[in-house]
């Protein structure tokens, strides 16, 4: 299974768009990248899946550059409910579990 | 529609015990998935079932064991309970085995 760094934490301030950047150097074909959100307490929310170049839906953009060693999760104008932690996976979505790491923590300010 | 449910909430057992979580999945989704999540780490996978047999299994000794029903619901059981076992138990269920995955709220289990 492929190995994701992403920052430990991150701030930004209100109406900002917020980039978040995970490395994954030994991504396989096969794999599709995935992130997660999670807030306290409760279970991890599925926000958005790609394989390459560019995903978006009503919640965040997904930016994954021809070589796929890196993708870049982007929120648009984050208010302070977007503060949570967010997860990249990689993987096999069909033939392989979730392997989350420790994520990155995106605390808003007011 | 209802999403993913679980149950206990909470659960306070002693060491030694056995416990029993429950999940039901999203109506229709045929993949039920088992996660523990100790604090200020992400969840580690458990277990997956998808069409009631066992599709996958994590690093987790043989004291954990799991089932999923016909009506795809799901049980993880935990025997001789330690006190490294106590975290929040995450049960996420998928039409398919795929890595977009419902996440039910969770079961705390705190073993004393």
């Amino acid at each position: 299974l492929a190995k994701t760094t992403q920052p430990i934490s991150m701030d930004s301030y209100e109406g900002q768009e917020v980039n978040i950047t995970c490395s994954h150097n030994n991504i396989a074909t096969n794999d599709y990248i995935t992130w997660y959100q999670q807030f306290p307490s409760q279970g991890p929310r599925f926000i958005i899946q790609g394989y390459k170049t560019k995903v978006t839906n009503e919640v965040a953009s997904l930016f994954i550059p021809a070589d796929r060693k890196s993708s870049t999760l982007s929120l648009p104008r984050v208010s302070l409910s977007d503060t949570a932690v967010y997860y990249c996976l990689v993987g096999d979505k069909g033939n392989t579990p979730l392997v989350f790491g420790k994520g990155t923590r995106l605390s808003v300010i007011a | 529609d209802a999403g993913v449910t679980q149950s206990p909430t909470h659960l306070i057992k002693t060491r030694g015990q056995h416990v029993t979580l429950r999940c039901s999945p999203i109506s229709g989704h045929k993949s039920v998935s088992w996660y523990q999540q100790v604090l200020g780490q992400g969840p580690q996978f458990i277990f997956q079932y998808y069409e009631k047999e066992e599709r996958g299994r994590g690093n987790f000794p043989d004291r954990f064991s799991a089932r999923q029903f016909p009506n795809y619901s799901s049980e993880l059981n935990v025997n001789a309970l330690l006190l490294g076992d106590s975290a929040l138990y995450l049960c996420a269920s998928s039409y398919l085995a795929t890595h977009e995955q419902y996440f039910g709220p969770g079961t705390r289990l705190t073993v004393t």
